[in-house]
């Protein structure tokens, strides 16, 4: 068990509103990586941190950002919500940037 | 384009019967491929991912580079490998990797 928590579970934001979700993982595992799982798809790659760097996007806006702290939690942010961002929001984590990806419970989040 | 393709939403199956769920992908260069599985109100998980060749809870998965596909397989289905499955494709960036997922099949295994 590799201990990968999100938080919030759920969320309800309205449109143009700013959201932050976040992340944590044991020590050790320096790569985060998030990804939009919108309904009936597959998850879709957003970016992925590697010791606190973005180390890699995906085809995503930047009103899209996220950090990466010392101790290895990160953070999702989204400003200017729009009604497509309604999504769930997982966290992976891996022990290095090319290794298995460990995914998080994730964030449901509803805009309005 | 790298792509992953399940052609399957739905596959249902009785119980001891064999299953095969489809998954086919684009990618230029050597693909690293994973399945993952998400089972009712669980977290994504890793089932396998081909390098290592192993078999986890009887599934096995052959790489088909003529054929770009990763299929898995069981010989007989449990009701208990009733769950979501998607398959992925690792894309090597210059540094760090990203998933590219299929849109998942629902296996439903009924006794």
């Amino acid at each position: 068990e590799t201990g990968v928590t999100q938080s919030p579970t759920h969320l309800i934001k309205t449109r143009g509103q700013q959201v932050t979700l976040r992340c944590s993982s044991q020590s050790g595992h320096n790569t985060v990586s998030w990804y939009q799982q919108a309904l009936g798809q597959g998850p879709q790659f957003i970016f992925q941190y590697y010791r606190e760097e973005e180390n890699g996007r995906g085809n995503f806006p930047p009103r899209f950002s996220g950090l990466q702290f010392p101790n290895y939690s990160s953070e999702l942010n989204v400003n200017a919500l729009e009604l497509d961002d309604s999504a769930l929001y997982l966290c992976a984590i891996s022990r290095d940037s090319l290794e298995t990806q460990y995914f998080g419970p994730g964030t449901r989040l509803l805009v309005l | 384009a790298q792509r992953v393709t399940q052609p399957e939403k739905l596959l249902s199956v009785f119980k001891g019967a064999p299953v095969e769920l489809k998954c086919n992908y684009s990618y230029s260069g050597s693909p690293e491929l994973f399945w993952y599985v998400q089972y009712s109100r669980q977290r994504l998980q890793l089932l396998l991912r081909h390098i290592s060749r192993e078999s986890i809870k009887g599934f096995t998965a052959d790489l088909n580079k003529g054929e770009t596909s990763f299929h898995l397989k069981k010989p007989f289905a449990q009701e208990e490998d009733s769950a979501m499955y998607y398959c992925a494709l690792s894309r090597n960036q210059q540094a760090g990797t990203a998933l590219i997922f299929g849109k998942g099949t629902t296996l439903s295994v009924s006794s």
